[in-house]
């Protein structure tokens, strides 16, 4: 069964910095792509980031670009995204999402249950 | 980028009737190369995370009911409820992958029970 379990959301002033973690289990982790999503108070659902799962490339959305970076620890399962120079429009639940297929363009399968960051302002 | 559209932004259908839902993209999400339109339907319901319903425009994911269909190429793509449960009230999103990663989701659609 594939289990994705976020952590590090929290309440961070303007500017601030942040990083989450995604624990992944139940699946060979290493040959998928991985993503974070993210969804505002009320609001609908933003692609934010995805790194491949064999030569580590990796694609931001607009609105994080040269903010945010996400990485990978193929050894211990776990994805990361480091959140730099915080907006208040930054707040929101971030989904750890994992690729529905190991070729470079895919869907998403599974979506954890997400981890709140707060920006405040 | 690919600006994905969807119709209407929230309905109400009775019990056991057909729902259906439209997303329109601003460019074809059709692959030439394997003539597969790369977009997938999501379920939320509340408090809880998004949920792959359908993937290449009409194959179900494993373990989704059949009640739940997906059709549509191209630009234009509707998720179909055959027949609606309560279990069903969800807010919907289709997302486009073929620009991905990362894809764009268009901004949802609210079923309610009338």
């Amino acid at each position: 069964e594939v289990q994705l379990l976020e952590s590090g959301g929290d309440l961070v002033q303007s500017g601030g910095s942040l990083r989450l973690s995604c624990a992944a289990s139940g699946f060979a982790f290493s040959t998928y792509a991985m993503s974070w999503v993210r969804q505002a108070p009320g609001k609908g659902l933003e692609w934010v980031s995805s790194i491949s799962g064999t030569d580590g490339g990796t694609n931001y959305a607009d609105s994080v670009k040269g903010r945010f970076t996400i990485s990978r620890d193929n050894s211990k399962n776990t994805l990361y995204l480091q959140l730099n120079s915080l907006r208040a429009e930054d707040t929101a639940v971030y989904y750890c999402a994992k690729a529905g297929c190991t070729s470079s363009t895919c869907y998403l399968n599974y979506l954890g249950q997400g981890t709140l960051v707060t920006v405040s302002s | 980028d690919i600006v994905m559209t969807q119709s209407p932004d929230s309905l109400a259908v009775s019990l056991g009737e057909r729902a259906t839902i439209n997303c329109k993209s601003s460019q074809s999400v059709l692959h030439s190369s394997n003539n597969r339109n790369y977009l997938a339907w999501y379920q939320q319901q509340p408090g809880q995370p998004p949920k792959l319903l359908i993937y290449w425009a009409s194959t179900r994911e494993s373990g989704v009911p059949d009640r739940f269909s997906g059709s549509g190429s191209g630009t234009d793509f509707t998720l179909t409820i055959s027949s609606l449960q309560a279990e069903d009230v969800a807010v919907y999103y289709c997302l486009q992958y073929y620009g991905a990663p990362p894809g764009t989701f268009g901004q949802g659609t609210k079923l309610e029970i009338k």
